[in-house]
């Protein structure tokens, strides 16, 4: 999966702590989308970004979840008081224009383990 | 909401036959699909696409084939080899959106 980089690629946090996670896109790509994956299930959309801007959340608990993809940098997932079922895979996927019938290629995710 | 399945969880094929792996999708406004093959500990990698105009795609050793009455997609292996062994996971794009829809993966293991 060259191109998408996520970090780190392994997070470890106890309940209550926050969980800050890190995509930046391919090259010239400027669309964004976190996914989730449980073991042995497939990825569930969770939010859409374009740079500075949340374009299709959700996918997204209301709660505790937020993500950004500002100007400069890369975008961010941000998890506060975590909890157990928190614990995934977490994706990250970018596209070069609007998600429509374009393909989206992924990082290799970041997996989450709360304590 | 959508949902998008496949037949078979698991599937065990001898190196060199050739693979069906088959998935089933729900929303009839989808217009476009993929197939994408995750290795252990990776992120899912592109395979190919086809979109709802086509009924049939080939890449290199793999064939996709959309039959919209059905609603079901597969896709076809050429001569397995170990390194195809992964699962492999349908993706539906419903033009409604930006999302895609994932269904659980099937699992393909080559046997040497």
């Amino acid at each position: 999966n060259a191109g998408v980089m996520q970090n780190p690629r392994h997070l470890v946090r106890r309940r209550g702590q926050e969980a800050r996670l890190r995509c930046s896109p391919m090259k010239g790509h400027s669309h964004v989308y976190w996914y989730r994956q449980l073991p042995e299930e497939g990825l569930k959309f969770m939010v859409y970004l374009q740079k500075e801007n949340i374009i299709d959340e959700s996918g997204m608990p209301k709660e505790r979840f937020s993500a950004e993809f500002p100007k400069e940098g890369p975008s961010i997932l941000r998890i506060q008081q975590v909890v157990r079922g928190d614990s995934a895979a977490y994706f990250c996927a970018s596209s070069p224009t609007t998600g429509l019938n374009q393909p989206q290629h992924f990082g290799d995710g970041t997996r989450l383990s709360i304590l | 909401g959508e949902s998008v399945g496949l037949h078979l969880p698991t599937l065990s094929v001898q190196e060199g036959d050739n693979s069906i792996i088959n998935c089933a999708y729900s929303n009839s406004a989808s217009d476009y699909f993929i197939w994408y093959k995750q290795e252990s500990g990776k992120g899912p990698q592109f395979i190919i696409d086809i979109r709802s105009n086509m009924d049939k795609r080939q890449g290199q050793r793999v064939t996709v084939l959309l039959n919209k009455t059905v609603k079901h997609l597969s896709l076809q292996i050429a001569a397995t080899q170990p390194g195809d062994s992964a699962v492999y996971f349908c993706a539906e794009n419903p033009n409604t959106g930006n999302q895609f829809y994932f269904g659980t993966g099937t699992s393909l293991t080559v046997i040497p």
